[in-house]
């Protein structure tokens, strides 16, 4: 299987506080993205980082791609009540844009 | 983007029935690709769809037991067949942008075998 490990599994902060979660994957990849799933519904795509790519930035997420360790990191900063969610890493592989899932991170962010 | 319709979203069926799922895009896609989601855990690829083809399948899913069709470029169906509890879980649906770019997903359908 293709599909990555991430830890934690599960992640309890305070609001206000960053959260940092990783990703690591098997093969050589594309592209690497995550996601966001609310209550167990559709995923939401929060930030794609190519192979080529080191670091990424959107408002107060930021994440970080080691293709020689062939793992990845997703920062969020100043985390909200609403950042609640599980946090998926997805690779895209070359040749038909598939993507496989990571395992998941379970955040709760307490008010 | 892609808007991505799901249904039904959620069904409850006896063990050995058979359920078909519908996905519905609001743009013409090449691939549609179809998940499944055990209750707690990530996302397994199923198959991927291409219209005109038969599906391909990942390794420990079967066409008897997951018939998709793709009869044109904005539609898809899956089918859960023979169902048992250990089907229980939410199917999803996702297409992509382009060649190395972003999925986007359906709302997923809860499904629940008693």
């Amino acid at each position: 299987s293709q599909q990555g490990e991430e830890d934690p599994q599960a992640l309890s902060i305070q609001e206000g506080e960053n959260a940092t979660m990783n990703c690591s994957y098997k093969t050589s990849i594309n592209n690497l993205q995550w996601y966001r799933q609310n209550s167990g519904r559709g995923l939401v795509h929060l930030i794609l980082i190519r192979s080529n790519e080191r670091e990424k930035h959107s408002g107060r997420l930021r994440v970080t791609l080691d293709t020689s360790k062939k793992s990845s990191s997703l920062l969020i900063t100043a985390s909200r009540a609403a950042d609640t969610a599980s946090y998926f890493c997805a690779t895209g592989d070359y040749n038909f844009n598939k993507f496989y899932f990571g395992s998941g991170t379970k955040l709760n962010v307490k008010p | 983007s892609a808007v991505i319709s799901q249904k039904p979203s959620r069904d409850i069926c006896q063990r050995g029935t058979s359920l078909t799922i519908q996905c519905q895009v609001d743009s013409q896609v090449t691939m549609m690709f179809w998940y499944r989601q055990q209750p707690g855990q990530s996302l397994t690829l199923i198959a991927t769809a291409n219209q005109g083809s038969e599906a391909t399948y990942e390794s420990g899913f079967v066409i008897d037991k997951f018939p998709i069709s793709r009869p044109n470029l904005t539609f898809s169906t899956l089918t859960v067949s023979n169902m048992s509890p250990e089907d229980s879980s939410i199917y999803l649906c996702s297409v992509d942008a382009g060649r190395g770019t972003e999925a986007f997903f359906g709302q997923g359908t809860r499904l629940t075998v008693v």
